[in-house]
């Protein structure tokens, strides 16, 4: 079957420490997205990417980073310089980013707590 | 500026109760289209339903409709006779046809429906 992997489900970091969260896909979607959420925030966009080897930052980009060297993968590195790192993650992704009415694919999440 | 505005953080049924959760959003372009998803304890999000401007009809699908009204920027979503399992956070979202494929999300409506 199809859809988003995300690993891993928990993850526990210590202070100063950079963290990856691998993001997966196998639906052959060229769009994918990183979402954090917060409890009362909603959800809230960190980066995306449209095609490989192309992303932009979203709304909360300053202590993440991304790469997109495969189609089907989206890792997101929460760095150092994160100062609030501890929230719940989620990726998604899109067959055709800008053009349609399509729907999103979510993962089923990272909860990140820094110990 | 918030871009969806769901106003209810909370809401607390008991089973049987009809239940709405409203959504508010702003637009910018003629063409947009919004989205209910449903995220269960879980923490996936699940899609519920998909509306594009120019379909103002309501939708019904089982115990859940929709009341879309482009004169008051609303998109409401009704649960008839509440279920336990309808126990959840649900989101409103919206896509602007020129945003290259992100969502803008509400901060979620917490709903508990009490057996």
């Amino acid at each position: 079957d199809g859809g988003i992997t995300q690993s891993p489900k928990y993850l526990f970091r210590k202070e100063g420490q950079n963290v990856t969260l691998s993001c997966e896909q196998n639906l052959n979607h060229d769009a994918m997205y990183w979402y954090r959420q917060d409890p009362g925030q909603g959800l809230r966009l960190i980066y995306y990417s449209q095609i490989v080897n192309d992303f932009q930052k979203g709304d909360i980009a300053e202590g993440y980073s991304v790469s997109r060297e495969k189609k089907e993968s989206f890792p997101l590195t929460v760095t150092s310089a994160q100062k609030n790192p501890t929230a719940f993650y989620l990726c998604a992704s899109t067959p055709f980013p800008g053009t349609g009415n399509y729907g999103y694919t979510f993962g089923s999440g990272t909860r990140l707590t820094v110990v | 500026a918030q871009k969806v505005t769901q106003a209810q953080t909370e809401i607390s049924v008991v089973e049987k109760e009809d239940v709405t959760l409203d959504c508010v959003y702003e637009t910018r372009d003629t063409t947009y289209y919004l989205f209910w998803y449903k995220q269960p304890p879980s923490g996936e999000l699940v899609f519920l339903i998909r509306r594009n401007s120019f379909d103002e009809q309501n939708e019904i699908s089982g115990r859940y409709s929709w009341n879309f009204q482009k004169s008051t920027s609303s998109f409401n979503f009704t649960i008839t006779a509440s279920q336990v399992v309808d126990s959840a956070v649900y989101f409103c979202a919206l896509k602007w046809s020129s945003t290259l494929g992100r969502l803008y999300f509400g901060r979620g409506t917490q709903l508990t429906v009490w057996p």
